[in-house]
């Protein structure tokens, strides 16, 4: 069973556009909800986190909008750019020592 | 940010033998360290889950007499792949968290280890 379900598998932006990631989440004791960006051959990095006492978090281009209810959250990149082209990925987890559970990843490319 | 290395950078070793994967938190103490591998266009799969001083939790299907995890010290676990075979070969990525930082929940990444079992 697929805690955090992503989606788009992938997309395509063009430079300057605003790309959207969604994910959704099944268990309602998550309280952290971080994105990774991954480059071929590297670790993932942490982009932006948030947690549900807060519906939105900007850092830079990068913003998370999330809706507890619908349980949903989502990554939205403003002004895309071609270095911004890798994979994705949401994940959630309960704030403590469990592991994070990651969606499946969206591969992103933004073309010029 | 907080930096984990890990060693070495990628393996390529016969099918039969053993690989060790070094997974070191570089500028904190990691009370945890996690193991995931990820095959090409996936996400990552948890394998185990390991505390210092103690044995490492292992995901449903992992193989822990395969996937030995040593978690000896704050900053170093180590993976080591035994009798490696052809359907070893993946990218293999540990993590590591510390409790005592901001909440304790960020994990922090290696780059990663690609292993190739010929």
């Amino acid at each position: 069973q697929q805690q955090v379900k992503q989606s788009p598998q992938s997309l395509i932006v063009q430079k300057g556009g605003i790309s959207i990631i969604n994910c959704a989440y099944e268990n309602t004791a998550f309280d952290y909800f971080p994105w990774y960006q991954q480059f071929p051959g590297k670790g993932p990095a942490l982009l932006i986190a948030i947690r549900p006492d807060v519906s939105e978090k900007k850092e830079g281009r990068f913003t998370i909008s999330f809706n507890k209810s619908a349980k949903q959250f989502s990554l939205h990149i403003m002004d895309s750019q071609p270095g911004d082209s890798a994979t994705y990925f949401c994940a959630a987890s309960i704030i403590g020592n469990t592991p994070l559970v990651f969606g499946k990843g969206t591969r992103l490319s933004v073309i010029a | 940010g907080a930096v984990v290395s890990q060693h070495p950078s990628w393996v390529i070793c016969k099918s039969g033998t053993s690989v060790k994967i070094e997974c070191r938190s570089l500028d904190f103490q990691a009370t945890t360290m996690f193991w995931y591998r990820q095959f090409p266009k996936q996400s990552l799969m948890l394998m185990a889950t390991s505390n210092e001083g103690s044995k490492a939790t292992y995901e449903q299907g992992v193989e822990k007499d395969k996937f030995l995890i040593n978690h000896a010290s704050l900053t170093l676990s180590t993976l080591t792949v035994t009798s490696a075979h052809p359907e070893d070969s993946s990218f293999y990525i540990c993590s590591a968290r510390d409790l005592g930082l901001a909440g304790g929940n960020e994990q922090f990444f290696g780059p990663g280890t690609r292993l190739t079992v010929l």
